[in-house]
């Protein structure tokens, strides 16, 4: 079965401290990676998006990172700031599971001042 | 449009009643997707679209569960005889196809009493 999983479940870290979020996923045949960042009662916003053939993206402070052979990328934030206190969401498209996303249960940050 | 518009923002239904969910995706999106997420969990895939067509519906939970895009835009998701398990948020997402990230709405939140 085809599935992501993400730890840890819940991260609490002072304001201003580098972190790293964990993406692991079972099938290393995917199409693509995808964060995202879900805030209380919205939806979700895309922050990076991996094709299968790339390592990593970069977008302001965030790098995401890829190693399909080892089912695993990384979300790392730099300077974290009180803004950046959301839930973070690892989707992974699975090549041949058609277009669908399957989605980890996601990394609950608190950054505190 | 400027994103994924989704109405109504809160749904209560009585168990037994008939809903139905409304996804305006973003102009010009081929691709529309539709998630169930329950309290603290990650998003479930339900049913995905390419303009008219319904690809995959393969995430659907029952056949009381129901999804349209009659003309390749706007998407209906008909959910009959609501059920208590029902209750979760539904959300809508869209892209322009291929590899593209996905851009979600902020969802329905449907509580069935």
């Amino acid at each position: 079965k085809q599935e992501v999983t993400q730890i840890p479940a819940a991260l609490s870290v002072p304001e201003g401290e580098n972190l790293v979020l964990n993406c692991s996923f079972t099938d290393s045949a995917i199409y693509n990676l995808q964060w995202f960042r879900q805030d209380p009662g919205k939806g979700l916003t895309s922050l990076l998006l991996i094709q299968s053939s790339q390592r990593e993206q970069t977008s302001g402070r965030l790098n995401a990172s890829l190693d399909k052979s080892s089912g695993r990328s990384t979300l790392y934030i730099a300077a974290s700031q009180p803004g950046d206190s959301a839930t973070y969401l690892c989707a992974v498209r699975f090549t041949g599971g058609g277009n669908k996303l399957t989605f980890g249960t996601g990394t609950q940050l608190k950054v505190e001042l | 449009g400027a994103g994924v518009s989704q109405s109504p923002r809160y749904k209560v239904a009585k168990r037994g009643q008939d809903v139905a969910l409304r996804c305006d995706p973003i102009s010009g999106h081929v691709s529309l997707f539709w998630y169930q997420q329950a309290l603290g969990q990650g998003p479930e895939f339900l049913t995905y679209f390419q303009n008219e067509a319904q690809l995959d519906k393969s995430g659907l939970p029952s056949d009381r569960f129901f999804a349209e895009r009659p003309e390749g835009s706007v998407s209906t998701l008909k959910i009959q005889r609501t059920q208590q398990e029902d209750s979760a948020v539904y959300l809508c997402a869209s892209s322009s196809g291929g590899g593209s990230p996905l851009h979600f709405g902020n969802g329905t939140r449907l509580t069935v009493t």
